[in-house]
């Protein structure tokens, strides 16, 4: 079992449209939760950390539920300009510290 | 903003090559880390560094080694170039363990 699962999508919404993103970890232990976005042929960019009580920056809303151990985001109103590949990230504790273990990320397509 | 250079952008080897890749932070930061990416797979962690002169292995560093003689400077050495080692090669640094992780732009390599 992967130890960061996400659905690859692509999820193709219209511009206005909600949507939403979830995301599975299997390491009970993981402490540190973040979003990142990735757009194509670019190096992936932190878009928000992801706390035990939830989180917003604006259209962009982050959501932890440890219990089940997964993580969610939600884009409210999305712009075309968010069309990218969301990475799902945890930090998995191992020998050497910390680190940080990438899904292999969720591909979003807002169109007109 | 915290910048993270990588010294290529592309970069095209011969099988058997030794190849260098080099990555500069600016922000003092401790922890630095060499990825790479390929479709699928996602981001995979080959080493770490916490320190000066330490490193730590990561998921998959078979084929790899690395150096840290500076603080600013972490530079992933291919020994022996091999096909499957084309990928995008990705350098990240952070300025503590359970933060995000700033990324360099990339090294796309293909070995031939």
């Amino acid at each position: 079992r992967k130890e960061v699962e996400q659905d690859p999508g692509p999820f193709n919404v219209p511009e206005g449209a909600t949507v939403a993103f979830n995301c599975t970890y299997s390491n009970s232990a993981s402490q540190s939760f973040f979003w990142y976005r990735q757009d194509c042929r670019k190096e992936p960019k932190l878009l928000m950390s992801v706390y035990s009580s939830g989180n917003e920056d604006g259209r962009f809303t982050a959501q932890l539920n440890r219990a089940s151990q997964y993580i969610s985001l939600l884009i409210r109103d999305s712009k075309l300009s968010d069309s990218a590949t969301y990475l799902c990230v945890v930090t998995i504790l191992t020998g050497g510290g910390n680190k940080l273990t990438f899904g292999t990320g969720t591909q979003l397509k807002v169109e007109l | 903003d915290v910048k993270v250079t990588q010294s290529s952008r592309y970069l095209v080897k011969r099988t058997g090559e030794k190849v260098f890749l080099e990555c500069v932070q600016d922000m003092d930061h401790e922890n630095m880390f060499w990825y790479r990416q390929d479709p699928g797979l996602g981001l995979r962690l080959i080493y770490f560094s916490y320190d000066v002169k330490m490193k730590e292995k990561g998921d998959i560093p078979e084929g790899y080694s690395v150096s840290r003689e500076k603080k600013e400077r972490f530079s992933l050495i291919l020994e022996s170039a091999s096909t499957n080692q084309t990928s995008m090669y990705l350098c990240a640094s952070s300025v503590g363990q359970d933060y995000g992780y700033t990324f360099g732009s990339g090294t796309r390599l293909t070995v031939v």
